[in-house]
């Protein structure tokens, strides 16, 4: 049984360059969230995807962040031009809708982002 | 707005004392309630859910019920171990078009032996 899988797991970059991390969501999970989480914070919701369709964003994402679906499978998450206070641990969960039963997520193990 | 309010931690315990992680929401309609567990150097992982009011979720014996009197959702195991030691997350989803949850600040759990 494979779960959720991000990639990388780490990443440190400089102050104004930009970064892309991936999600691989379970197999035949329709959504796909993204979540951010700062220390000692829970994770807050940053935008989610249904299929292909990306039908939520939160207002935390600002014009830097951009997230994609292409095909209904995997995910990319893109910070352009990072900032400090974008280090963070970012979340990736799927989950697979069903009528009549709550969206239970599962959660991958995060992408660790350190902005120098 | 929605929100959850966990119960701040640390909360440090004795091997086979009891437990409760006490945890109150704020949403519109009718949420599903979560309690995820985070182990130290791992994702999270789901606990235990439940959807309605009264109802009661449980796994692993820790047990939470569903109070809409209350707005409560309160984490509670009868003899915790030490590998219980995590942090404990609440959160809701309020569903009927958005499905993101909300979660709270979470509560870390130290067992000590």
């Amino acid at each position: 049984d494979t779960g959720v899988s991000q990639d990388p797991r780490h990443k440190i970059t400089k102050r104004g360059q930009n970064v892309t991390f991936r999600c691989d969501p379970i197999s035949e999970h329709n959504r796909l969230y993204w979540y951010r989480q700062t220390l000692g914070q829970g994770p807050e919701f940053l935008t989610y995807f249904q299929n292909e369709a990306q039908l939520e964003k939160s207002r935390l994402l600002s014009d830097r962040f951009s997230a994609e679906r292409p095909k209904g499978s995997f995910s990319t998450l893109e910070i352009q031009r990072t900032e400090q206070g974008d280090s963070a641990m970012y979340l990736c969960a799927s989950s697979l809708s069903l009528a009549g039963d709550p969206d239970t997520q599962y959660f991958g193990p995060g992408t660790r982002l350190t902005v120098l | 707005g929605n929100s959850v309010t966990q119960m701040e931690g640390p909360v440090t315990l004795s091997e086979e004392a009891f437990l409760t992680i006490n945890c109150t929401y704020t949403a519109t309609g009718y949420p599903s309630l979560f309690w995820y567990v985070q182990y130290p150097g791992e994702g999270l992982q789901l606990l235990l859910k439940a959807t309605k009011a009264d109802d009661k979720g449980s796994n692993k014996g820790f047990e939470a019920t569903y109070r809409k009197e209350t707005t409560s959702f309160h984490l509670e195991k009868g003899s915790v171990q030490v590998s219980d030691s995590a942090v404990y997350f609440c959160a809701l989803c309020r569903g009927s078009g958005t499905y993101k949850y909300i979660f709270g600040t979470g509560t870390r759990l130290k067992v000590l032996a």
